[in-house]
């Protein structure tokens, strides 16, 4: 257990619909980190938080977005979504740098 | 940005055999390596990891190797195990350089198999 809790586990959706994914970081851990995994594009980054304040982004859609809380929970809002959309989205935290630690993954279905 | 290259894609051993990884990276200032295994439905869990003031790394059966000058690095398991069989990850970071402090940019991953 790494510590990274990730809900839902599973989700379902149709095209043209919007979906939250929701991350609790490690206790302590101020670093959220946003990955999607799909079988052609690996792990691919798409934003990153510290401590409430966007600090990277990378490959994410307009259509995406995300948002850090002071609590350090975070989520990631995908809207408009696409059969394409549909891949493994983990979250990650990390203190500052060093170990990213991942949780088990939001496994989005888009029908 | 970094670009993180991973050979081979597929790599299938006899258990008790050693396994060899080997990925290249683009950006001189990445200096943080770490590598993660990921098992079937689990998030990728951090295996082993190399700086690069260091030149090698071992934890029992696993050992990195990094090439600063020809920017590569290598993870070698021994004494292979079925329960070593998940697909594994190179990547790469800049542990001092700005905005993407702490972000790994991650090689496209090598499914290991290891047969009894």
């Amino acid at each position: 257990d790494s510590g990274v809790t990730q809900t839902p586990k599973h989700l379902i959706t149709a095209t043209g619909q919007r979906v939250t994914l929701r991350c609790s970081p490690r206790s302590g851990d101020l670093s959220v980190y946003w990955y999607q995994q799909s079988l052609d594009q690996g792990l691919q980054f798409l934003i990153q938080y510290y401590n409430g304040e966007e600090r990277a982004k990378g490959n994410i859609l307009e259509r995406f977005s995300a948002q850090q809380f002071p609590d350090l929970h975070s989520e990631l809002n995908l809207s408009s979504l696409e059969l394409g959309d549909s891949a493994l989205y983990f979250c990650a935290s990390s203190v500052y740098t060093g170990e990213l630690f991942f949780g088990e993954g939001s496994r989005l279905t888009v029908l | 940005g970094e670009n993180v290259e991973q050979h081979p894609s597929t790599l299938s051993v006899q258990e008790g055999d050693s396994a060899v990884i080997k990925c290249t990276y683009s950006d001189s200032a990445s200096n943080y390596f770490p590598w993660y295994k990921q098992e079937l439905g689990k998030g990728p869990q951090l295996i082993i990891d190399i700086r690069s003031n260091v030149g090698e790394k071992k934890d029992q059966r696993i050992a990195v190797t990094l090439n600063k000058t020809a920017k590569h690095f290598s993870l070698h398991i021994t004494e292979t195990q079925p329960e070593d069989s998940a697909v594994y990850f190179c990547a790469a970071s800049s542990e001092s350089r700005g905005s993407t402090l702490g972000r790994l940019y991650f090689g496209r991953g090598t499914q290991l198999t290891v047969w009894p």
